[in-house]
């Protein structure tokens, strides 16, 4: 079963805009990374956050994390053309080990 | 620095036969994972290694699967007989430890007829 359920499941915008996407998971996490999969690729790690972070940036990326509500949302800046991708939020359970992956949002983004 | 490397790309195959995936780490990785990505269910995760020992592999189909990694700088999935269900991208990845980013291969998209 999906640990982390990711919305919306599509997205689109253009050029410039700033795309949020979100991420919700049901049990107490160690961390929670972000990954971009640019179409037939592998997956690339974005941004890991950890259980008592609440916020934390990478140039145009920032990522949030409420422990209470169990969601983590990525916002993306000044959109390009380059940033489309499917978007995946993985979390490792306390039990550690493994990651568990979301469904995905796919971003485009419109020049 | 080379990434992970995934062989082959590309596998097409009648159900029935054999199929064997490769991998190789980065090196110094401890942790290897393999993954199947399909429309249907997303990104699983079918087994994951710690010092080529075998960890969790629940989340392998059924017995026609089997996984081994005879040293840390290599590892097999292999499908025995393959069936047409079983077509999906599989992906390999490897992590220094579990709270480290994991790196991802461009994975083998099979297909089985």
């Amino acid at each position: 079963s999906q640990q982390g359920e990711e919305d919306p499941q599509a997205l689109s915008i253009q050029e410039g805009e700033n795309a949020t996407m979100n991420c919700s998971y049901k049990t107490s996490i160690n961390n929670l990374q972000w990954y971009r999969q640019n179409s037939g690729r592998g997956l690339v790690h974005l941004i890991l956050i950890r259980s008592n972070e609440r916020e934390k940036h990478s140039g145009r990326l920032r990522v949030t994390l409420d422990t209470s509500k169990k969601s983590s949302s990525l916002l993306i800046t000044a959109s390009r053309a380059a940033d489309t991708a499917s978007y995946f939020c993985a979390t490792e359970a306390n039990q550690g080990g493994k990651l568990i992956f979301g469904q995905g949002t796919e971003l485009s983004v419109k020049p | 620095d080379a990434g992970v490397i995934q062989s082959p790309r590309h596998e097409v195959t009648e159900m029935g036969q054999e199929v064997t995936l490769r991998c190789k780490p980065i090196s110094g990785h401890d942790y290897l994972f393999w993954y199947r990505q399909t429309m249907m269910r997303g990104l699983e995760l079918l087994i994951y290694f710690n010092n080529n020992v075998p960890i969790d592999d629940s989340g392998m189909p059924e017995d026609r699967f089997s996984a081994k990694m005879p040293n840390a700088s290599f590892s097999t999935l292999k499908i025995q007989p393959s069936e047409p269900r079983d077509s999906a991208v599989y992906f390999c990845a490897s992590s220094l430890n579990t709270a480290q980013p994991q790196h991802f291969g461009d994975g083998t998209r099979l297909s089985i007829l």
